[in-house]
This record gives C-alpha cells, structure tokens and sequence, in this order.
C-alpha cells in the first residue's frame, strides 16, 4: 500500500545508454514531479505534471523526457545518458487546491543511478 | 525570487541535547515553508508546514519551528535529541506555478547524534 513508488530502486548503467524510471502514486493527487538529488544532497526540481499535461520544466536537458500516461503515473526517459546523470532521482506528488500553498508532495523512495 | 538558506552543512549533538537547525528565506511575497526530513536510503518525508495561521509550528517526532519574520527565519528545534533523529534535513519555500507547487529546497543539514 505504498502511496508513490518507483521502479527500480537503483539503477546501473553505462554512458551512451538510454534507460526509464516509473512512478506511480496511489493517493489520487493530480500533480505529480521528478526531483533530482546530487551528490552532495542538493534537490532540485525537473519537471512537475499537472493532469498529465507538463507544467514545469527546470531547463532540463531535452535528453530527459517525462511522460505521464495517466494521473497516477509519472516516467521518467533518459537518452544517451552521461557521466552527470548520475544522481538520486525522486518522484513526488501532492493535491494542488486551488488558493492553498502549503499542499504537502509526497515522496517517493527514489532511484539510485549510477552511469559508469 | 523565493529561496531559502539554511546555516550550517553539518550538526551534530549528543543525545537528550536540544536540537537546533537554522533556515532563513528570502521572499517578496508571505512564503510557504516547509522542513523536511530524509533518513538514510529513503524518500523525503514532511516533519511540519508554516501556512500563517501560526508562528510555533508542531510538527512530527517533537520536532517545532517558529517563523520570525522580522528575522526572515523558520528554524527548527527539538528539545531532546533521539539517536533516531539522525538524518537530513531539508528547508523549503513554495512557488505556485500554473497549478503546479515548486519546492525550492535549500542545501541540507545533516544532523548527527552522538551517544
């Protein structure tokens, strides 16, 4: 019953490659985002999905193509992956009302990539 | 632009010590704050939310913060640190874009306790 998980947990791949992170979440939120965690812990939002329509992208490169064949799930494609790919990638996603800011995102467990 | 700042990469207490993590933000606008908590491996969880109803906010595991805004500030405290209190933490301010919320996160403390 785990409310936003991913697949898979790590990934190890190498450079040139080209390889998929799903998410899914299973609390009805419409909005749902990938956040990426660098090695020294810095989390930085890539792109925020709002009823499977792309809301916000972080001038990320257009290597990485998110897609969102429904509002409960949220993948995350990359192509001809590079040394500086490798990171922690998080999905998240929350219930966005209209008016309110303080919506709580909900975390995924995150995916470990290392590009060799 | 919003963001926040948070002193200090590293803290670290000793057990039953009171627990103190700094976060100051900028904003041109009320923010939206938020702090939270990463342990070893796992995902992001929320410990509390600033939202302007009040400024002591209780959050989970004993964890407070207070917002100052003569200070620009929203550090966290706990009276009496767990070993489990071990983890990362994480300030942030909250953007609404076209229906979308964006976290901006600052750069993490990591707490360490120390038996």
């Amino acid at each position: 019953d785990t409310a936003v998980s991913q697949t898979p947990k790590y990934l190890v791949t190498q450079m040139g490659n080209d390889k998929s992170i799903k998410c899914e979440q299973n609390l009805g939120h419409d909005t749902m985002y990938w956040y990426k965690q660098d090695s020294k812990k810095f989390l930085k939002i890539m792109f925020s999905y709002n009823n499977k329509e792309l809301i916000i992208n972080e001038t990320v490169p257009n290597r990485f193509s998110p897609k969102s064949p429904d509002k409960a799930h949220l993948n995350l494609h990359i192509n001809s992956l590079e040394l500086g790919d490798s990171a922690v990638y998080f999905c998240a996603s929350s219930q966005v009302l209209a008016g309110r800011k303080d919506n709580e995102q909900f975390f995924g467990p995150g995916t470990r990539l290392t590009v060799l | 632009a919003q963001s926040v700042t948070q002193l200090g990469s590293h803290v670290s207490v000793s057990e039953g010590a009171l627990v103190l993590l700094r976060c100051n933000y900028s904003s041109s606008v009320p923010p939206y704050l938020f702090w939270y908590v990463q342990y070893p491996n796992q995902g992001l969880q929320l410990l509390l939310k600033y939202t302007s109803a009040a400024t002591l906010v209780k959050g989970i595991n004993g964890f407070e913060a207070e917002f100052k805004k003569s200070e620009t500030s929203f550090h966290l405290t706990k009276p009496s640190a767990h070993m489990s209190d071990a983890a990362e933490y994480f300030c942030a301010v909250t953007l609404i874009i076209q229906g979308a919320q964006k976290l901006v996160f600052g750069q993490g403390t990591r707490l360490t306790i120390n038996p």
